[in-house]
């Protein structure tokens, strides 16, 4: 089974500033599946990114992802209010799958 | 619109069992796969269950492996969870997600609003 850990555990940062979110898998990731997914309170999580840099339909350019094999990073070109969430990376390569613990973005 | 209802969700005691309900509309459900993801009251997201478009390739996490069993009916746009031997540790919000893997998988694009099940005496 396949563990993801991610860092940093909460980022607070400003307006305009660029958020580094981390992910690291146990192992390497399966044909690179690994998913980025932002879910703010009271609502179902949202596809950000699938197969580690392809953006989901209707998902703003600030957000980008990066990586293989075990590292990933998804990347918040300039930080917006309604960014605040908690971001969740997922390796849907081989079963059984698995999120990371999440890393809460918060705005100074 | 493309849509996921989830149902049946509510409050069981320990042992006992439900089943739930994910309806789909607004796209071909066939040709998608669906996942069954979980979250208990103030954690993270756990994935539990897996059914491919092939109705053959099942997957389940470890924590609910011979416990809970996935299955689909396309007939209905219809994916279930039947859950049993329910534990307190059960509790969440349960979400269905559906996934397009054609030449690449796609990741979970869509969602449902969640059904809560509480297991409790």
């Amino acid at each position: 089974e396949i563990v993801l850990t991610q860092s940093p555990g909460t980022l607070s940062l400003s307006p305009g500033e660029r958020a580094t979110l981390s992910c690291r898998a146990s192992q390497s990731v399966s044909s690179g599946y690994l998913a980025w997914y932002q879910q703010k309170p009271g609502q179902a999580p949202r596809l950000l990114i699938f197969g580690a840099s392809s953006r989901a339909t209707g998902i703003p350019d600030r957000f980008s992802g990066s990586g293989s094999g075990t590292d990933f990073t998804l990347t918040i070109g300039r930080l917006e209010p309604e960014d605040v969430a908690v971001y969740y990376c997922e390796q849907y390569g081989s079963a059984p799958f698995n999120f990371g613990p999440g890393t809460r973005v918060d705005i100074k | 619109e493309v849509q996921l209802v989830e149902s049946g969700g509510g409050l069981v005691q320990p042992g006992g069992s439900l089943r739930l309900s994910c309806s789909a509309s607004g796209f071909t459900f066939s040709t998608y796969s669906v996942n069954w993801v979980r979250q208990a009251p103030g954690k993270g997201l756990e994935w539990v269950s897996f059914i491919g478009a092939d109705p053959y390739t099942i997957y389940y996490a470890d924590s609910v492996q011979g416990r809970f069993a996935i299955s689909r009916d396309n007939a209905k746009n219809s994916v279930y969870l039947q859950m049993n031997s329910l534990r307190a540790q059960d509790t969440a919000v349960y979400f269905c997600a559906r996934e397009y893997c054609g030449r690449d998988c796609h990741a979970m694009d869509v969602w449902g609003q969640g059904t809560t099940v509480t297991v409790s005496s």
